[in-house]
């Protein structure tokens, strides 16, 4: 069955420092990976996707994620950070479902 | 756009209650997944339904059902309710099967059970 895992359950950085959250998956099948963020209070919010063709995602708000099939990663990244990136961020996968990891909550000091 | 539409946003239920959850997509989505979150067990996938066929189902008790209409709008159902049942219920919605296709998220339905 397909699965997700994600590195760090806390991460804390000051504002401006870059930011690496692991993600690991596992399936046999078509690779579609997800990030997906959840500001505090808001909904969930899709960051970046990856179905195939360039493993260099670019999503939204800055961030971009590299799809590494050799390592089966998919790590999000942001060269800087700010205190609005402060959220809980979730990858994902979807094989016969959208699996979720247990989610990295991240904290941006001012 | 509107947005996906959940209601209630917040309900407290008694044990042993049933509950009914409504979700509504965006209009011209014809996939709904709902999920439950909680902060032991994250997010767990629930069931998907396409246009009013369920097509997975997770890893949930029978108590756990859910229907689509043919309007797409969504509703689950938990029945005999148990105090572990406390969760945010995501409902999402997409354009196709959520496989290909990005899903938006509903702000949820926080359900307390006491």
């Amino acid at each position: 069955a397909q699965s997700v895992s994600q590195h760090n359950h806390h991460v804390i950085l000051s504002e401006a420092a870059s930011l690496e959250l692991g993600c690991n998956y596992s399936y046999g099948g078509t690779v579609n990976l997800f990030w997906y963020v959840q500001y505090p209070g808001q909904h969930l919010q899709l960051l970046l996707k990856y179905f195939s063709g360039d493993p260099l995602v670019k999503g939204i708000k800055g961030f971009e994620a590299e799809f590494i099939k050799s390592k089966f990663s998919f790590n999000l990244r942001k060269p800087s950070v700010q205190w609005s990136d402060t959220a809980e961020y979730f990858c994902a996968t979807y094989g016969n479902k959208l699996v979720f990891g247990a989610g990295t909550i991240l904290r941006v000091k001012s | 756009k509107a947005g996906v539409t959940q209601t209630p946003r917040y309900l407290i239920k008694t044990r042993g209650q049933q509950v009914t959850l409504s979700c509504s997509p965006i209009s011209g989505h014809r996939s709904v997944s709902w999920y439950q979150q909680t902060p032991g067990q994250g997010l767990q996938f629930l069931f998907e339904y396409f246009s009013e066929t369920q097509r997975n189902k997770g890893n949930f008790p029978g108590r756990f059902s859910g229907r689509q209409f043919s309007n797409s709008r969504s509703e689950m159902n938990v029945s005999t309710l148990e105090l572990g049942d406390s969760a945010l219920y995501l409902c999402a919605s997409s354009l196709g099967t959520a496989e290909l296709s990005e899903a938006f998220f509903g702000q949820g339905t926080r359900l307390t059970v006491v």
